[in-house]
């Protein structure tokens, strides 16, 4: 069973508006949770990375939060733009290092 | 550029030949890791070193696949009598060792076997 779920697997929305992706892991122990965008046929790049500590962290558009005793995490999205469009992927890192990847969210903006 | 470097970036191969991938992580990074993608998956781990030392394989690496960081440097991920079911993206990634230190992922080695 994967450690790291994503939800919705994928969704539609249209230039401007925002949205939110959610991530629940069962990763133990837990050392960090990051977030990639991954565009079509190219590597992951990483938007934010939160340690225990942190609730909230933003990267422009993007703000991540992390809910260490419920073991959620969330991306918001603010204003889409058409480049928004890619696969989001929730990583949670134990405390050797380890990175358990979700599957992604797949975001497509619309015009 | 400073960022992971992956060669090539794609790879089209006849079942049952063997193909070589290669990875120059960022220069002071002592980490490095390689992961398959499949399409609408996301990446899964196979191995990775510390400097030089493999230090972790998954069970996904079969006895085709053979990893390499001889020098702690760059890296190579030789395939052997490739497979259909090989076919993926296969993506190195580097890190810091710290452990809160982002990982840095190249563009990746489209594989596909035919």
């Amino acid at each position: 069973k994967n450690q790291v779920e994503q939800s919705p697997q994928s969704l539609i929305i249209l230039e401007g508006k925002n949205c939110t992706l959610q991530c629940n892991y069962t990763v133990s122990p837990f050392s960090n949770l990051r977030w990639y965008k991954q565009d079509t046929g190219r590597g992951p790049v990483s938007l934010t990375i939160m340690t225990f500590s942190e609730n909230t962290k933003s990267n422009g558009r993007y703000t991540a939060t992390l809910d260490a005793d419920t073991k959620q995490s969330s991306l918001h999205i603010t204003a889409s733009q058409l480049s928004d469009s890619a696969s989001y992927i929730c990583v949670v890192s134990d405390g050797n290092n380890r990175l358990a990847f979700g599957k992604g969210n797949q975001v497509v903006v619309i015009p | 550029d400073t960022g992971v470097s992956q060669n090539p970036r794609h790879k089209i191969t006849k079942r049952g030949q063997n193909v070589t991938f290669r990875c120059d992580p960022i220069s002071e990074h002592n980490r490095l890791y390689w992961y398959r993608q499949t399409l609408g998956q996301g990446p899964e781990f196979l191995t990775y070193f510390q400097n030089e030392a493999q230090l972790e394989k998954s069970r996904l690496l079969s006895d085709r696949f053979s990893a390499e960081r001889p020098k702690g440097s760059f890296s190579t991920l030789e395939i052997q009598r490739t497979e259909q079911g090989d076919s993926a993206m296969y993506l190195c990634a580097s890190s810091l060792r710290d452990r809160n230190t982002e990982a840095f992922f190249g563009q990746g080695t489209r594989l596909t076997v035919v």
